[in-house]
């Protein structure tokens, strides 16, 4: 059974980099039929897509073009997980953040974290 | 401003039949499957349906999902007490190369 755990702060400063890291269990991040993603959840945004990472040969990053400028979304193959970097945050940035399992055919997410709630202040 | 628009909310009794719409464009719903997802305060969202209208093991069968053009519909039968949550449909978008979701429909069971 595949199970995903979220890791990181709570609380970030305006301007700081925010940083999450989602542990696999149960799948291996190269798995060739899937997608790991980034996905926010705010009262004003509602659930945002930010990213994902993916292996077809090589590694694939695809990004929301609303955060596009400042993102990372970083495989770890040794450790089994995938992190995200979001950088020069401000409260707007301030929601719940989930990682999530993208099954590539027909497409859908089939497991997510447990999600994480960043506050962005000083 | 979701990509995909959602009723923000919806209602029925208990036993009843509640359909929750879902609109997009060609871009996204319209060649691209259409899945749905339930959230409790506090939980992640969890799918119920996939690809249009494949239901994942474990959903029961009085939840169906489907898609007409650039239109999904997410119904649910024999509406229940536990069936109160928040409900999502999502798809992929070719113009954006990314996922959209709706703005989400807050089912509430009277």
């Amino acid at each position: 059974q595949v199970h995903l755990q979220q890791s990181g702060p709570g609380l970030v400063k305006p301007s700081q980099t925010l940083s999450l890291t989602c542990a696999i269990s149960g799948d291996s991040v190269s798995t060739n039929s899937v997608a790991w993603n980034w996905i926010r959840q705010s009262p004003s945004r509602g659930l945002e897509w930010l990213g994902r990472t993916y292996y077809r040969s090589e590694w694939i990053n695809e990004y929301a073009i609303s955060v596009k400028s400042r993102i990372t979304i970083n495989p770890d193959t040794s450790k089994n997980q995938f992190s995200l970097l979001l950088y020069s945050v401000t409260p707007e940035d301030t929601a719940v953040y989930y990682c999530a399992r993208w099954f590539h055919d027909p497409g859908w997410f089939d497991h997510w974290g447990q999600g994480a709630l960043v506050t962005v202040s000083s | 401003q979701s990509v995909l628009t959602q009723p923000p909310s919806a209602s029925g009794t208990p036993g009843q039949r509640v359909t929750i719409s879902c609109s997009g464009s060609s871009s996204n719903i319209g060649t691209k499957t259409v899945s749905w997802y339930q959230q409790f305060p506090g939980a992640a969202p969890k799918v119920l349906i996939y690809s249009n209208n494949q239901r994942p093991s474990g959903v029961p069968d009085r939840i169906s999902g489907s898609k007409s053009g650039t239109s999904a519909s997410l119904a649910i039968s024999g509406l229940q007490s536990v069936d109160e949550a928040d409900y999502y449909c999502a798809a992929w978008d070719n113009s954006l190369n990314g996922v959209v979701f709706g703005g989400g429909t807050k089912l509430t069971v009277l």
